[in-house]
């Protein structure tokens, strides 16, 4: 079945450094890649997404990158700060019958940013 | 503007018992899915519903789980006889409409079955 590969797994980082999540996915019909971000005891907050016609979009500190030849994406955090330790979720959907998507979640990426 | 609304956020079962799950989809949004996280794992799909019908329910298990979204309130996860591997924080998530690509999420339920 379809698959969506994360890593790292953990990710520590001075504060002002950069970060990047890299995973991949199995499914070569995925054609949405959004990015979640979970704090602790909370729901998982969409901070970014990006669909299989293009291959890069920005977000302020953020960016994702996708390159669907080989099957992988990543998300940059530039200038990173302590509010953005949290947990990182990548998903992988594609189009079903009838239109609608279901999200095949990463494991997920918990970054510390340390002042 | 109300987010996702779930109720409750925290839940404890005795094994046997059932356990019932709300969601209150975002204003607008008559599209529901629901998903699992286990302990430090990502989310697993369960059930995606409209308004009085079930669409996938591929990732619901076979037996004890159900799911509703009735014409009027909320949708209902329900698990019915718990046992301790159902622990786990389950959340639903809602898009506006069927081919709307994002989907927003509430902030979860914490089922404990001791």
């Amino acid at each position: 079945g379809e698959n969506v590969e994360q890593h790292p797994s953990t990710l520590s980082v001075q504060e002002g450094d950069s970060a990047v999540i890299k995973c991949t996915y199995s499914d070569s019909a995925s054609n949405y890649f959004p990015w979640y971000k979970q704090e602790l005891g909370k729901g998982p907050q969409l901070i970014i997404d990006i669909r299989s016609n293009v291959g890069e979009k920005k977000d302020q500190r953020i960016a994702v990158t996708l390159n669907k030849t080989a099957k992988h994406f990543s998300l940059h955090i530039t200038e990173t700060q302590p509010e953005d330790s949290a947990v990182y979720f990548c998903a992988a959907s594609r189009s079903l019958s009838g239109g609608y998507n279901k999200l095949i979640f990463g494991a997920g990426t918990r970054l510390a940013v340390h002042p | 503007n109300a987010g996702v609304m779930q109720n409750p956020r925290h839940l404890v079962r005795r094994r046997g018992q059932e356990a019932r799950l709300r969601c209150s989809p975002m204003k607008g949004h008559s599209h529901v899915y629901w998903y699992r996280q286990l302990p430090e794992e990502g989310l697993k799909f369960m059930v995606y519903l409209q308004k009085e019908n079930i669409i996938d329910e591929s990732g619901m298990p076979k037996e004890r789980f159900s799911a509703e979204f009735p014409k009027e309130g909320p949708s209902i996860l329900r698990i019915q006889q718990v046992v301790r591997g159902d622990s786990a924080a389950y959340f639903c998530a809602s898009s506006p409409v069927q081919t709307s690509y994002e989907q927003y999420f509430g902030p979860g339920t914490r089922l404990t079955v001791t």
